[in-house]
């Protein structure tokens, strides 16, 4: 069974820019979680995608948004980069929002503001 | 309240030993309390998880002890070897918000 994806694995982008970055959960899958971690810095929660909609959202700016797809594979978009932006950005899902079930992680996108 | 303190922030253990990291919690809406493993370059992975209705958790050489009372929770990895080195994450997680609130991690180094 194949894992959560993410795309692409490195990016390059300078201040102002936008990026965005993409998420495939795993087969079933119906919630997927983005996280953002800084180097050195545990993981901080941005936001929670399921069933189409925005279920919830951490303690960062609205320029991160998203959106999850009927396919249920969502994309993160960061506006007007900031330099303190650069980090390996997780996307992780889970089986669905009624049950509560365990998170799997894929490999990141490394995500690079100068 | 949403805070998840874990420690040591690094730990160097021989091979053999017993690694243990520890991680506390202010919440009592948390119910979920999973351990997570990140190798250099790669995407964390669930390595084992436990919930409040039980004090302890075995799997393979991996065990979770909770104290629901004190809201500690640990990681003790039992024989410890090289291909352990790794940073572990604790996290925890409620019913309801879902997202998953994690420490800041531990850097664990095995020598050989």
């Amino acid at each position: 069974e194949a894992g959560v994806t993410q795309s692409p694995t490195h990016l390059i982008k300078t201040r102002g820019q936008q990026a965005t970055l993409r998420c495939s959960p795993i087969s079933g899958h119906t919630s997927v979680y983005w996280y953002q971690q800084a180097l050195g810095l545990g993981l901080q929660f941005l936001l929670w995608y399921d069933e189409g909609e925005e279920r919830n959202r951490g303690n960062f700016p609205p320029r991160f948004s998203g959106r999850q797809f009927p396919n249920y594979s969502s994309e993160l978009n960061v506006n007007a980069l900031e330099l303190e932006d650069s980090a390996l950005y997780l996307c992780a899902s889970s089986a669905g929002r009624r049950v509560y079930n365990e998170q799997f992680f894929g490999p990141g996108t490394r995500l690079t503001v100068l | 309240q949403q805070q998840v303190k874990q420690s040591p922030q690094s730990l160097i253990v021989q091979k053999g030993g017993i690694s243990i990291i520890n991680c506390a919690y202010e919440n009592t809406a948390f119910d979920y309390f999973p351990w997570y493993q990140q190798f250099p370059g790669k995407g964390p992975a669930l390595l084992i998880a436990i919930r409040p209705d039980v004090s302890e958790k075995k799997e393979g050489r991996f065990t979770i002890s909770f104290n629901k009372s004190a809201k500690q929770f640990s990681l003790h990895i039992m024989d410890s070897q090289p291909g352990d080195s790794a940073t572990y994450f604790c996290a925890a997680g409620g019913t309801g918000r879902r997202a998953l609130t994690f420490g800041s991690g531990t850097r664990l180094q095995v020598q050989p």
